[in-house]
This record gives C-alpha cells, sequence and structure tokens, in this order.
C-alpha cells in the first residue's frame, strides 16, 4: 500500500523564478491538502482540494497555486518566488466521508530553498 | 483563527526519565492529532483522540483530551533515545478539512 509520495525531493530556485511541486495520495485517498513548514516552526495550512477544486486556503498570497488531476495527484505552484519561501513543502492526503475529512497522512515533503 | 500553543518548545532529558507536552487552544476542535517528525521529513501520524476526556495508550506514550476538547497532552514514560524528535499537535476543524499545528515540542533524550 503506497503511502503519499512527492516530488522532487529538493529543489534550489533563485529569486522571481516559479516552482512546481508534485504529489501523488495515499492509494483510496480523494483529498490532497498542502503545508508549509518554515524551519523550526509547525506546518501552515496553503490549501486543499478535493474533486479538482480548491475546497479551503489558508493565509497564503495568490502567488501560491494549485491544481488536483483526476487521479486525484495534485500540484502545487508558487510564482515569483521571495527568499521567505524557503520551506519544507508537505502534501497530505485524506478521504472525504460524508463531507468530513478523515485523518490526514502527510509526504515526506519537498525541501525548497531560495536563494 | 484557530490557534494552538504547544509547550515546552524544547525538552532535553535523560533516558529513563518522564516527561509531558501539552497542547493548548482557546478553540475547539473536533479532534486532535499528534505526530512525530524527524529532520527533513515529513510527521508520522502517532494518534488522533476524538472524544472529550479520550485517553489513548501507544505503548510508552499516553496521550490524553481535554474535556472541552480544546487542549491535549502528551506523556512519555521510561523515555528512550529513540523518541527524539519534533513533536506535533494539530487540531482538526469541524470538517476535518484543515489542520492547525502547534509549533513542536523537539524532543532530546540523552543516553
Amino acid at each position: 500500500d503506497a503511502g503519499v509520495t512527492q516530488s522532487p525531493t529538493h529543489l534550489i530556485k533563485t529569486r522571481g523564478q516559479q516552482v512546481t511541486l508534485r504529489c501523488s495520495p495515499k492509494s483510496g485517498h480523494d483529498t490532497v491538502s498542502w503545508y508549509q513548514q518554515a524551519l523550526g516552526q509547525g506546518p501552515q495550512f496553503i490549501f486543499q482540494y478535493y474533486e479538482e477544486e480548491e475546497r479551503q486556503r489558508g493565509n497564503f498570497p495568490d502567488r501560491f497555486s494549485g491544481h488536483q488531476f483526476p487521479n486525484y495527484s495534485s500540484e502545487l505552484n508558487v510564482n515569483a518566488l521571495l527568499l521567505g519561501d524557503s520551506a519544507l513543502y508537505l502534501c497530505a492526503s485524506s478521504l472525504a466521508v460524508g463531507g468530513y475529512q478523515e485523518t490526514q497522512y502527510f509526504g515526506p515533503g519537498t525541501r525548497l530553498l531560495v536563494l | 483563527t484557530q490557534l494552538l500553543e504547544q509547550s515546552p518548545q524544547f525538552l532535553s532529558i535523560q533516558e529513563g526519565e518522564n516527561l509531558t507536552v501539552y497542547c493548548n487552544s482557546s478553540s475547539v476542535f473536533s479532534s486532535l492529532q499528534w505526530y512525530r517528525q524527524e529532520p527533513g521529513e515529513g510527521p508520522v501520524l502517532l494518534v488522533t483522540v476524538v472524544t472529550g476526556g479520550e485517553v489513548k495508550k501507544l505503548k510508552r506514550l499516553t496521550f490524553q483530551f481535554g474535556d472541552a476538547r480544546k487542549d491535549s497532552s502528551l506523556h512519555i514514560t521510561a523515555a528512550q533515545p529513540g523518541d527524539t524528535g519534533l513533536y506535533l499537535c494539530a487540531g482538526a476543524s469541524t470538517s476535518g478539512s484543515r489542520l492547525t499545528f502547534g509549533e513542536g515540542t523537539q524532543l532530546t533524550v540523552n543516553p
């Protein structure tokens, strides 16, 4: 039973560039949530995708956008990168049951460094 | 905005000691989850507590959810070096759609 997978594992970009991160959910899950974790802090919710639509969004600017595909995998795009976007980006998957999201399981994350 | 305050932020103890980590909020959560995270990896789920007053045990780890579902604690008995890691509590909203994380407790257990 494959868990949540993310790619790439590490990425180095320069300010102003754009980046795309990818996530495949755990088998049987239909919902993907993205979180940003700065060094020494807890993860912060970015947004969640279900049925190929953004369902909830945290306090992140429009530079952060996403997409969910029919196979439930997801992408996180960040435009006009800033130094402060350097962080571990975590993807979590879950299963929607009766309008409620069950427990979220996390992938290993993508470490993004913006220079 | 829901916030979770986790304490202590750092904890360094000797092998065999007991410890408790606290997670407090003024908000009610539908459930609360505890995760453990190793450097450079994603959080790994330890337990989910749902019912106010619920107590769950996982070997030497005991998790408790407050009666009002606003706070939780993690107690580790006879800590071992393998328990070293970042412990995160996370509260789920009523729909479970988003998790609000505490800042984490970095635990170091010295042999």
